[in-house]
């Protein structure tokens, strides 16, 4: 079945750097990926649609220049939390659409970020 | 009003039992269906999708009624490993993208 790689599972990082998390689509070409974020006892919230090879769609209330999201490749997606503080501490999901297969939705493992 | 809605419980219920959970969306013009198990600190992972006339997968039944906006999922003979959260998770309509929103999740807790 439809497998997307996410990494870094886990991550600890000082306020005020930058984390990248990758997401890959292993053996499906993804051009949509979708990026969430939950925080505890909360729903997963979308917050942007990758394309590949164009620019991300932001929703709404969501830092397109703090969140920077890059999709070159049909296969590769990155979300870079930017300039991180100790609110963005987050599990962080993506997503893949298979689009070979009826509504196929895979998720990656997750990232959990804890800004420091 | 939040676009999917569910009680977030929790549901407490002894092994062997019968649990429903039922969820409300907002957009009429949504198409597509889900519910989606999430167990603590992981990602979430595809239960079933929800069919019009309804289907039925094991010991899990899901059903839709379109005219109230309403999904439900039935768990028989509850299981421990069936304790996790269960998301109701329906397509956005809007613009075609793909995609999908959720519900904040039932939590269901199975007691020996």
């Amino acid at each position: 079945g439809a497998v997307v790689s996410q990494h870094p599972s886990r991550v600890i990082c000082k306020s005020g750097t930058s984390v990248k998390i990758e997401c890959r689509s292993l053996d499906f070409q993804a051009t949509t990926m979708f990026w969430y974020r939950q925080f505890p006892k909360q729903s997963l919230m979308l917050m942007a649609t990758s394309n590949e090879g164009s620019k991300a769609t932001y929703e709404q209330g969501v830092e397109k220049d703090k969140f920077l999201i890059n999709h070159a490749s049909l296969t590769l997606s990155t979300l870079t939390v930017t300039s991180a503080h100790p609110e963005d501490s987050s599990f962080y999901i993506c997503s893949a659409r298979d689009t070979s297969a009826l509504y196929g939705y895979t998720f990656g493992s997750g990232t959990r970020l804890t800004v420091v | 009003r939040k676009e999917v809605e569910q009680d977030p419980g929790p549901f407490n219920v002894p092994e062997g039992a019968t649990v429903a959970f039922n969820c409300t969306y907002s957009n009429s013009a949504s198409q597509s269906f889900f519910w989606y198990r999430q167990d603590c600190r992981k990602e979430p992972k595809l239960l079933m999708s929800v069919y019009s006339s309804g289907n039925e997968d094991g010991r899990f039944t899901a059903q839709l009624n379109r005219a109230s906006q309403y999904i439900s999922l039935l768990i028989r003979d509850s299981k421990l490993s069936d304790s996790a959260t269960y998301l109701c998770v329906v397509n956005s309509p809007r613009g075609n993208t793909g995609k999908l929103i959720f519900g904040q999740g039932t939590t269901l807790q199975v007691k020996p």
